[in-house]
């Protein structure tokens, strides 16, 4: 099963970019790597999801290096509305399906 | 996406009650699930609700203390039984559809506070 690993906390200016990383060492060739955001006191909120190619949306980018170890959530002009916890997760199989299994997060602090 | 309402959003209970908390989605979705978090935690998987069938249960929790119960797809109830302070939490339901494709959608939770 393909775990990830993220940095405890964060810090960025507001208007910077936000550039948090995930390590996923052990996924497997058919194991997407998704993002979703927890805003205080709201339930998580999904934000973008990736397999190989880059990936862009509305609210992010994601951007998945060649061996798929690793990936990077960009928000382009983080907002102070952007601080939340930020979770990488690669779904694991499930009866039927997939289930989303959540680790500690980055906890993203933006500054005015 | 998914638009997905819980109810009640929050209550008291005494211990040793319990309460049971619905989720209703509004369109048919293949998975529903349900997490607990605790204060200043993550999210924990409970269980993995099934449609016509027994809900599978994450290790740590049982059926005895969540029965769960999804008569169709668009609907689920999570039932927190016995409860004791410890059960003081944020309660979650969540769905998607079925493919590694597909993103989860999560509902505002219900907090739960046990006296």
């Amino acid at each position: 099963d393909a775990k990830t690993t993220q940095p405890t906390s964060m810090d960025c200016a507001e208007g910077r970019a936000a550039n948090l990383p995930c390590n996923h060492s052990t996924i497997s060739g058919n194991e997407y790597v998704y993002w979703y955001r927890q805003i205080h006191s709201q339930g998580p909120q999904y934000i973008i999801h990736g397999l190989k190619n880059n990936e862009t949306n509305e609210m992010a980018s994601l951007i998945i290096t060649e061996d798929r170890k690793s990936s990077t959530l960009i928000l382009p002009h983080a907002t102070l509305r952007d601080t939340a916890v930020y979770y990488c997760i690669v779904p694991l199989g499930n009866t039927g399906g997939f289930k989303t299994i959540f680790g500690a997060g980055t906890r993203l602090f933006v500054k005015a | 996406s998914a638009v997905i309402s819980q109810k009640p959003s929050r209550d008291i209970c005494q211990r040793g009650t319990s309460l049971t908390i619905q989720c209703q989605v509004d369109s048919q979705v293949t998975m529903m699930f349900w997490y607990r978090q605790q204060p200043g935690q993550s999210l924990t998987l409970i269980a993995t609700a099934n449609q016509g069938s027994e809900a599978t249960y994450e290790s740590g929790f049982v059926i005895d203390k969540f029965p769960i119960s999804r008569p169709n797809l668009t609907f689920s109830t999570l039932t927190v039984s016995n409860m004791s302070p410890e059960d003081s939490s944020i309660y979650l339901c969540s769905v998607s559809r079925q493919g590694p494709d597909d993103e989860q959608y999560f509902g505002p939770g219900t907090r739960l506070t046990v006296t």
